[in-house]
């Protein structure tokens, strides 16, 4: 059964440092999500992706994130200056059509020392 | 604001009991629920998705909603000890391109043997 893979499965990096967050999404599928979950608290969303572009996003989703799909098949998330509070399950998900079900990845747990 | 609300729990039952899980939303124009599985340290896992009021049955769920009430529950029969998770409402709101997903905090489920 098709799958959503992210890459890496756990990301240490210092505050201040760079990092990207991979995801290939389901492979017919057309929206793309990134969603993060700090530690016992609730899955927050974060941006919405269609059509090679930004659909929606939320507050959490400032200037330090972008997202790209630099290809037909993969879907990133960077953050340009880590901050402590960035530290997180970040979780990207996918959808075949804009009111579906969304299939979500594995994660990746980002720890920022 | 948009609000979901679970019951933390946790919520106990013995082993082949009925489970029941419920979820109230704020936001009255809110399109589609769905009810996800969550393992510790794991990702979301889609169980089922409900679009119009009344019930819909898949194996030992069933999922109801009552849009007047802004209520949706979720209901499993013959519990069994892997049902043992924490189960996440999940609501969508329409934006400029995308249905985001609005979670509760989860109800965390234990089936005791």
């Amino acid at each position: 059964e098709p799958e959503v893979t992210q890459t890496p499965s756990h990301q240490v990096t210092q505050m201040g440092q760079e990092v990207i967050l991979r995801c290939v999404p389901i492979s017919n599928h057309l929206y793309f999500y990134w969603y993060r979950q700090i530690l016992g608290q609730k899955v927050e969303f974060l941006v919405s992706f269609y059509n090679n572009e930004i659909s929606e996003k939320s507050e959490i989703f400032d200037d330090q994130f972008s997202v790209e799909r630099p290809d037909g098949s993969n879907f990133t998330l960077k953050i340009r200056s880590t901050k402590l509070e960035d530290s997180a399950m970040y979780f990207c998900a996918s959808s075949s059509e804009r009111d579906n079900e969304q299939f979500f990845g594995p994660g990746t747990r980002l720890t920022v020392l | 604001q948009k609000e979901v609300e679970q019951n933390s729990g946790p919520l106990s039952v013995p082993e082949g009991a009925i489970a029941s899980l419920n979820c109230t939303y704020s936001d009255r124009v809110s399109q589609s629920f769905f009810w996800y599985r969550q393992y510790s340290g794991k990702s979301p896992e889609l169980i089922m998705s409900i679009y119009s009021n009344g019930d819909k049955e898949d194996g030992r769920f069933t999922a109801q909603l009552n849009k007047a009430s802004q209520y949706v529950s979720l209901l499993i029969r013959d519990s069994q000890p892997s049902d043992s998770a924490t189960y996440l409402c999940a609501v969508s709101h329409s934006g400029a391109g995308s249905y985001q997903l609005t979670f509760g905090k989860g109800t965390k489920l234990s089936v005791i043997p």
